[in-house]
């Protein structure tokens, strides 16, 4: 089945030890997308790549990168993790003019 | 500021019955909106949608109503089961108006419990 996967779907990380979340798809979707979600708060929108094109939103913080080396796989660096980056991490599909999103399972980070 | 909101943080239905979860929004310029369901450790999965030129759109147990002059959305499941208890976010976008974000942004979203 085409879908989108996360891995991990656990993270321990220490705090200001670098670390990377990975997210593939093999729907050959042209959009990805990465949320950062916290308990009991809407998924907020950190940054997308429109086929090779980056688009960082304007409070997405430096701390926070992203590489897409092709269409399938896009990783989401977070160079020196803070208590207050512990949250799940949505990676997320969109083909073309279609609205509708297509999700992963999400990495739980927790940064100790 | 929240431009979209779920004001209600849960939700208690008896099985059977009919659920109404409801969302309201503040940005003028999205025009399409979009229901997403989430079980525990999983992703949100898409359940229905509605473009700002409709009023309603009916899937199976699930119908989703605009009010555009309300600026107001709502989320009905006739009957409701017990594999509906989950937490149901809300989402609009404002890409068909040019409003210049991509994705969609979300409301906090509604734990839904259905009780037999």
């Amino acid at each position: 089945d085409a879908m989108v996967i996360q891995n991990p779907r656990y993270q321990v990380t220490q705090f200001g030890k670098p670390v990377t979340l990975s997210c593939s798809q093999t729907l050959n979707h042209n959009v990805m997308y990465w949320y950062q979600q916290k308990s009991s708060q809407a998924p907020k929108l950190l940054f997308h790549y429109y086929d090779k094109d980056f688009n960082n939103e304007a409070d997405t913080p430096d701390n926070f990168q992203s590489r897409r080396p092709n269409t399938s796989f896009c990783f989401l660096d977070i160079r020196s993790p803070g208590l207050g980056d512990a949250a799940m991490y949505l990676c997320a599909t969109r083909q073309g003019a279609v609205e509708k999103l297509f999700f992963g399972s999400g990495t739980q980070l927790s940064v100790l | 500021d929240q431009q979209v909101k779920q004001n209600s943080p849960s939700l208690s239905v008896q099985e059977g019955r009919i659920s109404i979860l409801n969302c309201d929004y503040t940005n003028s310029m999205f025009d399409y909106f979009l229901w997403y369901k989430k079980y525990p450790a999983e992703g949100p999965t898409f359940l229905i949608s509605i473009s700002s030129i409709k009023d309603k759109n009916e899937d199976g147990r699930f119908t989703v109503f605009l009010n555009k002059s309300a600026k107001h959305l709502s989320l009905h499941i006739v009957p409701s089961q017990p594999g509906d208890s989950a937490v149901y976010f809300c989402a609009a976008s404002d890409r068909g108006t040019g409003g210049g974000a991509d994705g969609l942004t979300f409301g906090k979203g509604t734990h839904l419990i259905i009780q037999p």
